[in-house]
């Protein structure tokens, strides 16, 4: 059974710091990993895709990475401001016969908060 | 911007109630797909539907049901509603059955069981 674990739960940076997110998957067949953001009692915001023959991903400030032999992703945020402060979650799909599912197994969040 | 939509924004139900919630999927996109999220915790997955049936679902009881109509709009049904499924519920859209398209989120609905 596929079980997606995200370290830390919470994080409170000064405005202006690199951080970086961890996620861990037990399971190594998957066919995409996923990070959203959810802003407090909000819907997700997709952040970046990875696709499971990818190593990493860029957007803006954001870089993902993917490394399936360990069951590891990060995502790194550079200069880190106020406005990304949020709960950011990671979510796996997994393989299924004939392809993928539209199954995203979710990981429980990491509320990240940055002080001005 | 995602262009899925559901409705309505928040809801307070009884125990034993059923209830009814839509989504609209973003234009193009021909799947959907229901997400429960309970306070603190990761999203779960309840179904999907393409083209107007369930071809995948998530550990939840049959009270749990859906539909998708012939515009690829969804609704999910709870019947007999518990005091735990009080929580969030996503509903988001992709555009493509064998699940190849990134999925696209709406806003969700905020069910309260009283």
């Amino acid at each position: 059974k596929q079980e997606v674990t995200q370290i830390p739960a919470a994080l409170s940076v000064p405005e202006g710091e690199n951080l970086v997110l961890n996620c861990s998957f037990t399971d190594s067949a998957i066919y995409n990993l996923q990070w959203f953001r959810q802003d407090p009692g909000k819907g997700l915001t997709s952040l970046l895709l990875i696709q499971s023959s990818q190593r990493e991903q860029t957007s803006g400030r954001l870089n993902a990475s993917l490394d399936k032999s360990s069951g590891r992703s990060t995502l790194y945020i550079a200069a880190s401001q106020p406005g990304d402060s949020a709960t950011y979650l990671c979510a796996v799909r997994l393989f299924n016969y004939g392809g993928a599912t539209n199954k995203l197994i979710f990981g429980t969040g990491t509320l990240l908060a940055v002080q001005p | 911007e995602t262009g899925v939509t559901q409705s309505p924004t928040h809801l307070i139900k009884t125990r034993g109630q059923q209830v009814t919630l839509r989504c609209s999927s973003q234009s193009g996109h021909n799947t959907v797909s229901w997400y429960q999220q309970a306070l603190g915790q990761g999203p779960q997955f309840i179904f999907q539907y393409y083209r107007e049936e369930e071809n995948g679902r998530g550990n939840f009881p049959p009270r749990f049901s859906g539909l998708q109509f012939p515009n690829y709009s969804s609704e999910l049904n709870v019947n007999a509603l518990e005091l735990d499924d009080s929580a969030l519920y996503l509903c988001a859209s992709s555009s493509s059955g064998r699940a190849i398209g990134e999925q696209y989120f709406g806003p969700g609905t905020r069910l309260t069981v009283t």
